[in-house]
């Protein structure tokens, strides 16, 4: 079974410039988790859909970030316009809402450097 | 809202002892509780989970952890460490509305 997919990998670009990120959780998963990794700390969540539903997106910084997740499948992470603090590793996990537990399998991240 | 401690930012230990991480929690429900482990350039892989029952339980590469709710606890635990544990280590609590917060998380170091 092939795990959550994530790309690019890694990305360098200067501030101000637009960025996307995207992802494609595992096979049946219908939740999907956004996540910043700053160095050194641990992940914190972005959003979190459930399907095509955003159910949890307080922590999004709204002015320059935005998400979708079409169809309840993919989903891409974007921001328009960088910053130097937008460096960080951005994390994409899925779960199978089963039971409610909320078990979370993580993609390799994608490492976001702004110049 | 929920919240993790894991008091050890690094932690080293030699090859074939063994080693305890620590994590607490701040929920004022039954929580569900992960350790994950980070390698270097990778994501998270679960380790282990404790939702109900037995709080002493199993996870991959021998890893297992307690939860002690009069603590708030849930301390993870291996009795002979391998050079490849070497990782960052994160404890979670997860709530049943789907929310999960992350701890800092420990780096272990292992000497030959």
């Amino acid at each position: 079974e092939a795990g959550v997919v994530q790309s690019p990998r890694y990305k360098i670009i200067e501030k101000k410039q637009p960025v996307a990120f995207w992802c494609n959780p595992i096979s049946g998963h219908n939740t999907l988790y956004w996540y910043r990794q700053n160095l050194g700390q641990g992940p914190e969540l972005l959003i979190r859909y459930e399907n095509e539903e955003a159910v949890d997106d307080s922590q999004l910084p709204k002015d320059r970030f935005s998400a979708e997740r079409l169809k309840g499948v993919d989903s891409t992470l974007k921001i328009q316009p960088a910053e130097l603090g937008d460096s960080a590793v951005y994390l994409c996990a899925s779960s199978l809402t089963t039971g409610g537990t909320y078990e979370q399998y993580f993609g390799p991240g994608t490492r976001l450097t702004v110049t | 809202a929920q919240s993790v401690t894991q008091p050890d930012i690094h932690i080293t230990v030699s090859e074939g002892a063994s080693l305890e991480l620590r994590c607490n929690y701040s929920y004022g429900a039954t929580p569900y509780l992960f350790w994950y482990v980070q390698s270097p350039g990778q994501g998270l892989q679960l380790l282990l989970k404790y939702f109900s029952g037995d709080t002493l339980v199993q996870g991959i590469k021998g890893f297992e952890a307690e939860f002690k709710r009069s603590q708030s606890s849930f301390n993870l635990r291996k009795p002979s460490v391998h050079w490849s544990d070497a990782a960052e280590y994160f404890c979670a609590v997860g709530t049943n509305a789907g929310k999960s917060t992350f701890g800092d998380g420990t780096t272990l170091t292992v000497k030959p």
